[in-house]
């Protein structure tokens, strides 16, 4: 069964920390993209990446970063974590053009306090 | 830019009835995709249909329709005798050809009544 791994299903941490949230995925997909989901908001695009240290600003890329060393395995970084980063962190991946749209990760409750 | 709209915070429907989720969009592409998702309370976000702009007839993939009216830049999910497991959120999103990211709604909240 094809997959998209997010490492953490709960994530609780403090204000000013570091965060990582990896992605891992083995369907050999070109594409990878973060996402957040707020109540009321939908998803929101923060990155993407189309291929292997290549990457793209989403709608939202304020207080993220994201790196692309393997072409499995997608990380979303949080240099100094905030309370407003308080979300629901979704991870997919895909080939491109693809009409079968995108396969999403369980995705990560993160909380900051 | 992409903008699409959900107008339907939540639905209550009874088990069995039919269901239409709303949804139109916004963009100056000739050429787009459409999908509807569902994410269950797990939390995992499923692929349910797809609709090229260019398809002369609406998608059909089970119990699931889009009712694809591009005139009006609506793409309407039909969810026919509904159960109680389709009870969840459900997003309509939409990619121009050419792009790769996705664009969602806000969602619609579905809940089904035994």
């Amino acid at each position: 069964d094809v997959k998209v791994t997010q490492s953490s299903r709960y994530l609780v941490k403090r204000t000013g920390e570091k965060v990582f949230l990896e992605c891992v995925q083995d369907m050999d997909h070109e594409n990878m993209f973060w996402y957040r989901q707020d109540p009321g908001l939908g998803l929101r695009l923060i990155y993407f990446s189309y291929d292997v240290k290549m990457k793209e600003k989403g709608d939202i890329p304020e207080g993220y970063s994201v790196s692309r060393e393997k072409k499995e395995r997608f990380s979303l970084i949080l240099e100094s974590a905030s309370t407003n980063q308080t979300s629901m962190y979704l991870c997919a991946s895909s080939l491109p053009r693809d009409v079968g749209g995108y396969t999403f990760g369980s995705g990560t409750r993160l909380t900051v306090v | 830019a992409q903008k699409i709209t959900q107008t339907q915070p939540g639905m209550f429907v009874q088990e069995k009835e039919a269901v239409t989720l709303d949804c139109t969009y916004d963009t100056s592409d000739q050429s787009y995709g459409l999908f509807w998702y569902k994410q269950p309370s797990s939390g995992e976000m499923i692929f349910l249909i797809y609709q090229g702009s260019y398809d002369e007839q609406n998608a059909t993939e089970g119990r699931y329709s889009l009712n694809f009216q591009k005139a009006r830049k609506s793409a309407n999910l039909v969810i026919s005798a509904s159960q109680l497991g389709d009870s969840a959120m459900y997003f309509c999103a939409m990619r121009p050809f050419g792009n790769e990211k996705l664009t969602f709604g806000t969602g619609t909240r579905l809940t089904i009544i035994p």
